[in-house]
């Protein structure tokens, strides 16, 4: 098994450009969800998916879009960019979301935006 | 919603003296706090967890408190050893069937000086 797959693993993006940032996972898990980090802030949840066909927002989804039409991949799309979405941001995934079920993280993806 | 608070942002300790980071939330309905540890460049990987039915859990050289009353869960590392250096993050959920949102706190930056 691969886990939680994530593509680009770095970006550069300028103002206003839109790209998507993949999330793939070959594990079956129903629960999938997207972070961001940034120094000081911790983790901070943009959007999550409790299956598929079913989105959630985060605490932070203003810029992003998500949509969930398979298990397996969960893609994150930046309509216009801005500098304020430079960050890290961090794929999960989990069998469900029950309390029994840990979140496994994919390795990243580095966006510097310009 | 639920917010995670984590103290401190950064701990310094001697080799083998033992290290506790302290975590509070705000929503009663969390019954799930796992932590988890990401080392320089890497991605944050789950290292203990407990429920709300639980006041205590061990793991070798660390534990995890809760006391839900008053709605802090805390992480200790006895004998602590260089390789603990990591960030460290608390989190909290409710994780039933129709939220499933993992907050976290704002990590907390272990060095263990040998």
């Amino acid at each position: 098994n691969a886990g939680v797959t994530q593509t680009p693993k770095f970006q550069v993006l300028k103002t206003g450009q839109s790209m998507t940032l993949q999330c793939a996972q070959d594990m079956n898990h129903e629960y999938m969800s997207w972070y961001r980090q940034d120094p000081g802030m911790g983790l901070r949840l943009i959007h999550y998916s409790v299956g598929a066909g079913i989105t959630d927002q985060g605490e932070v989804p203003n810029g992003y879009n998500v949509s969930r039409s398979t298990t397996e991949d969960f893609p994150l799309r930046l309509l216009s960019a801005a500098p304020s979405q430079t960050s890290v941001y961090f794929c999960a995934s989990s069998y469900s979301n029950m309390i029994n079920s840990p979140l496994h993280f994919g390795n990243g993806t580095r966006l510097t935006v310009t | 919603g639920e917010n995670v608070e984590q103290h401190p942002s950064t701990l310094s300790v001697q080799e083998g003296d033992s290290a506790v980071i302290k975590c509070t939330y705000s929503d009663s309905a969390s019954n799930y706090f796992p932590w988890y540890k990401q080392e320089l460049g890497k991605r944050p990987q789950l290292i203990i967890d407990i429920r709300s039915n639980v006041g205590e859990k061990k793991d070798q050289r660390i534990a995890v408190t809760l006391n839900k009353t008053a709605k802090h869960f805390s992480l200790h590392i006895t004998e602590t050893q260089p390789e603990d250096s990591a960030v460290y993050f608390c989190a909290a959920s409710s994780r039933s069937s129709n939220t499933g949102k993992l907050i976290f706190g704002q990590g907390t930056t272990l060095q263990v000086k040998p």
